[in-house]
Order: structure tokens, then C-alpha cells, then sequence
């Protein structure tokens, strides 16, 4: 069964850093694209790039290059999202997600974690 | 990028009867050379991640209830709900994966009236 673990919930002041992870399992990690999603309180579903564990090819959307980085650790099936120095803005639910199909994007994503919860207040 | 408008933005259905949700693409999301267009449709509940429902514009996820259909080409797409169920009560997005950034709509809220 393919399972996405994400991370608990993280509080953080602005300025601070955080990296949250999403655990893999029930497939071969290295051969699924995975893709970052933010979901702001209250609000829609924003697709934030993605990332090949095989090789860490990594695109981000131009609305979040600069702002995050996708990272991947092959021995421990494990997908990163980190962040250097937060902001309130920043506050939402990331979800990592699985494409659907080995080695493409041009595919439905069709497993999802459970979402990590960023809260950045002051 | 592609952007992608639904509506409407809410929608109250009575039990049983048919929900529809549109979603428009600002360009064509059809690939000639396979005949595939690039639509995926996903249902989110509160307080769980998305499912998806619905790919290829009109293709059933495995194990959803076949009162849920996709259809639409090109840059017009349609998420049709046959006979609404109490469970069904959830946020829909559609979302292009023709290119990158593959962007979602803005979501459209289903309740029960």
C-alpha cells in the first residue's frame, strides 16, 4: 500500500527556519515524481513544484522559486520541504503528493499525505 | 500559466438530485497527438487531504462511486455528480497537469440543500 507520512505540526516566529518531511512507503521512491501543495487557511489548492527522488531534478512554480527548497534523502524513502526564513504569510497545511505514473508529471497525483501544518506568528 | 476558472464558486443540491461544477482552462489542456486532455478532478473534505475522483478528463479513480463523471475537450470541462449523496458534501477542484506549473481552480464548495 503507498503511504505519504508528513510531519507534525510546526510553530515558528518569522525570520526561523523549518523543514518538514514526508515518509514514502509501498513503492519504489526513487521512480515517482513528488509534488508540493500549499493550502493556505480557509483558502484553495496551490501547486508548488516538484521533485524526482531519483535524481532531484527539482522545478519549482514561479510563485514559490526562491521561497522554499524540495530536498530528498534516497536512504530513508524520505521527501523535504524547507523553509530559511519564514514569514507570516507562510502559515498553511503542505501536502506532499505522488504522481501517478513512474517517471512522469504529466499524470494525475494520485497519492497524498495527511498535510504538515506551518503556523509562523509572532 | 494555465489558468483555471470554476463555477460556480458554491452550490447547494438537494439529496438525489444532480450536482454540476465547470471548470475553464485559458488554454487548451488537449494533447492532438494522444486525444487525451490534461484534466484532473479532486474532492476534498474538511480537515482531509484531496482525493483524486476523476483524470484524463473523464477516467474513474478506482473505487469512485460511478455516480461521479467527467467530461469536457479543450478548454471547457464538466464534473457531473448524478444523484447527490450526503457524503459527497466536500470542496472540488479541477486541475490541469498539460504543463507546469500545473494549476488548480479556485475550488467550488458543494453543500446539501
Amino acid at each position: 500500500e503507498v503511504q505519504l507520512v508528513q510531519s507534525g505540526a510546526e510553530v515558528k516566529m518569522p525570520g526561523e527556519s523549518v523543514k518538514i518531511s514526508c515518509k514514502a512507503s509501498g513503492y519504489s521512491f526513487t521512480n515517482y515524481w513528488i509534488a508540493w501543495v500549499r493550502q493556505m487557511p480557509g483558502k484553495g489548492l496551490e501547486w508548488m513544484g516538484i521533485i524526482y527522488p531519483g535524481d532531484s531534478d527539482t522545478r519549482y512554480s514561479p510563485s514559490f522559486q526562491g521561497q522554499v527548497t524540495f530536498s530528498v534523502d534516497r536512504f530513508v524513502n524520505t521527501a523535504y520541504l524547507q523553509w530559511s526564513r519564514l514569514k507570516a504569510s507562510d502559515t498553511a497545511i503542505f501536502y506532499c503528493a505522488r504522481y501517478g505514473e513512474a517517471g512522469a508529471t504529466a499524470t494525475p497525483v494520485d497519492h497524498w499525505g495527511r498535510g504538515s501544518l506551518v503556523t509562523v506568528s509572532s | 500559466d494555465i489558468v483555471m476558472t470554476q463555477s460556480p464558486d458554491s452550490l447547494a443540491v438537494s439529496l438525489g438530485e444532480r450536482a454540476t461544477i465547470n471548470c475553464k482552462s485559458s488554454q487548451s489542456v488537449l494533447d492532438s497527438s494522444s486525444n487525451e486532455n490534461y484534466i484532473a478532478w479532486y474532492q476534498q473534505k474538511a480537515g482531509q487531504p484531496p482525493r483524486l475522483l476523476i483524470y484524463w478528463a473523464s477516467t474513474r479513480e478506482s473505487g469512485v462511486p460511478d455516480r461521479f463523471s467527467g467530461s469536457g475537450s479543450g478548454t471547457d470541462f464538466t464534473l457531473t455528480i448524478s444523484s447527490l449523496q450526503a457524503g459527497d458534501v466536500a470542496v472540488y477542484y479541477c486541475q490541469q497537469y498539460y504543463n507546469t506549473p500545473q494549476t488548480f481552480g479556485q475550488g467550488t464548495r458543494l453543500e446539501i440543500k
